[in-house]
Formats: C-alpha cells, sequence, structure tokens
C-alpha cells in the first residue's frame, strides 16, 4: 500500500537557522505532492505543490521544496526561520492512479522556532 | 478564494446522541469533498470521500452506519456521527476540490476542523 512518512516527530531550533523536513513515499508511480501547515488553533494551509515541470518549487513564505524523484523524496526546506513558523508541518502525496487520487499525509512535524 | 468553512467549530454532546457537522465550500463548487479525523498529536486520516448525488466511499475500518454522509449540493456536504460515544471525541476536518482545477491536480481546501466531544 502507498505510504507516506516523515522522519522528524519535532524539531526545535533558533530564529534564523534553516529548516530542512524529510518526507518520503512508497510509490512507482506518478505522484502530485503537497506541504501543508497548520499554526496552532489555525487549520491547513498549503504551503507549496508540485505537480511536474521543474522538482524545485517555491512556495509561500519562503519555503522550497525539492522533489527527486529517484528518492521518492520531496523535502521541505526554509534557509532562515521565523518565529512564526512555530507550527506543525504535514507532507501529502496523491498518488494518481491509485487509492483513487485521495491524499495520504505524513505523520506530521512540530517545529518549534525560539526567539 | 477557495474558502471552507465548517460548522459547528466545536461541539459537546452526550453518549447516544448523534451530531451533524456541515462543510461548505463558500465561493467555488467541489463535486468531491473529504472528510478527515484527526487524532491529537496525530496526522489527519482520511475517514470518507463525499461525492455529490452519489453515495460517500468510505476508507477501510470506517463504519459507514455510524458515520453518515450526505453531499446534497455542490457546496455543501454534512457528517453526521450517529449514537456518538467517547471514543468518536476528536478533530472532523473536511476538504473540497476545487472543480474549475480539474481532476488531475487533486489540490484540496482545507476548512477549520469541527472539535467533537461526547461525554
Amino acid at each position: 500500500a502507498q505510504s507516506v512518512s516523515q522522519h522528524n516527530h519535532h524539531v526545535i531550533l533558533s530564529e534564523a537557522a534553516s529548516l530542512e523536513l524529510g518526507c518520503n513515499y512508497s510509490y512507482g508511480g506518478t505522484v502530485n505532492l503537497f506541504w501543508y501547515v497548520q499554526y496552532p488553533g489555525q487549520h491547513l494551509q498549503l504551503l507549496l505543490k508540485y505537480f511536474s515541470g521543474d522538482p524545485l518549487v517555491k512556495g509561500i513564505k519562503g519555503f522550497e521544496a525539492e522533489f527527486i524523484k529517484s528518492k521518492f523524496s520531496f523535502n521541505l526546506r526554509k534557509p532562515s526561520v521565523q518565529w512564526s513558523d512555530t507550527a506543525e508541518y504535514f507532507c501529502a502525496v496523491s498518488f494518481i492512479k491509485a487509492a483513487g487520487n485521495k491524499l495520504t499525509f505524513g505523520g506530521g512535524t512540530r517545529v518549534l522556532v525560539k526567539p | 478564494g477557495a474558502v471552507v468553512s465548517q460548522h459547528p467549530s466545536r461541539v459537546i454532546c452526550k453518549s447516544g446522541t448523534s451530531v451533524k457537522i456541515e462543510c461548505r465550500s463558500l465561493d467555488f463548487q467541489a463535486t468531491t469533498m473529504f472528510w478527515y479525523r484527526q487524532f491529537p498529536k496525530q496526522s489527519l486520516m482520511l475517514m470518507a470521500t463525499s461525492n455529490e448525488g452519489s453515495k460517500a466511499t468510505y476508507e477501510q475500518g470506517v463504519e459507514k452506519d455510524k458515520f453518515l454522509i450526505n453531499h446534497a449540493s455542490l457546496t455543501l456536504s454534512t457528517l453526521t456521527v450517529t449514537s456518538a460515544h467517547p471514543e468518536d471525541s476528536s478533530f472532523y476536518i473536511c476538504s473540497a476540490r476545487d472543480d474549475r482545477a480539474g481532476r488531475v491536480y487533486n489540490e484540496q481546501f482545507f476548512g477549520p476542523g469541527t472539535r467533537l466531544t461526547v461525554l
């Protein structure tokens, strides 16, 4: 069965540090890839998405992610985090032509940015 | 654009009662909506896919008689938790897929969630 895994459950870092969150999936076919963010007390918001083309995608708030097909990975990065980036981050994958194109979420990573 | 609302945001009910949660796409039409459940400190688990004008598709292990889904219009889906019990307490989140984007992209827009507490 298709699955999505996020390696880090919790990340604590200081402002201005760089952030990288790992996301891997298991599926050999075509995928659409997403990163969502959930700020405390708020609903899920889309950070960025990849459907095709340039594997390096840029999203909102300075985030970017790189799709590496050979590694089945879609890692999220931000060069310099701010206190306001404290949130939970979810990687989600739509497995095209499998599982009805539904989104499968990773377990989430809680990020705490210390001021 | 692409705003999804849920009502109510919080509900507390007694064991054995039924609770209805509404999910609305406010500025777009959504043939397909999704219902998720999120346990504390865990990820979203898809419960069912709600299809306008047809029966919902439930994920394995989700009781269709327990979680009734009705998608009566292109902007509204409802989830009814029937005969709720304390183990049904959870955070329920809906999402809607914008029909304008087409089925290829499957981008979903999420509602703010409903916190259900069953006493």
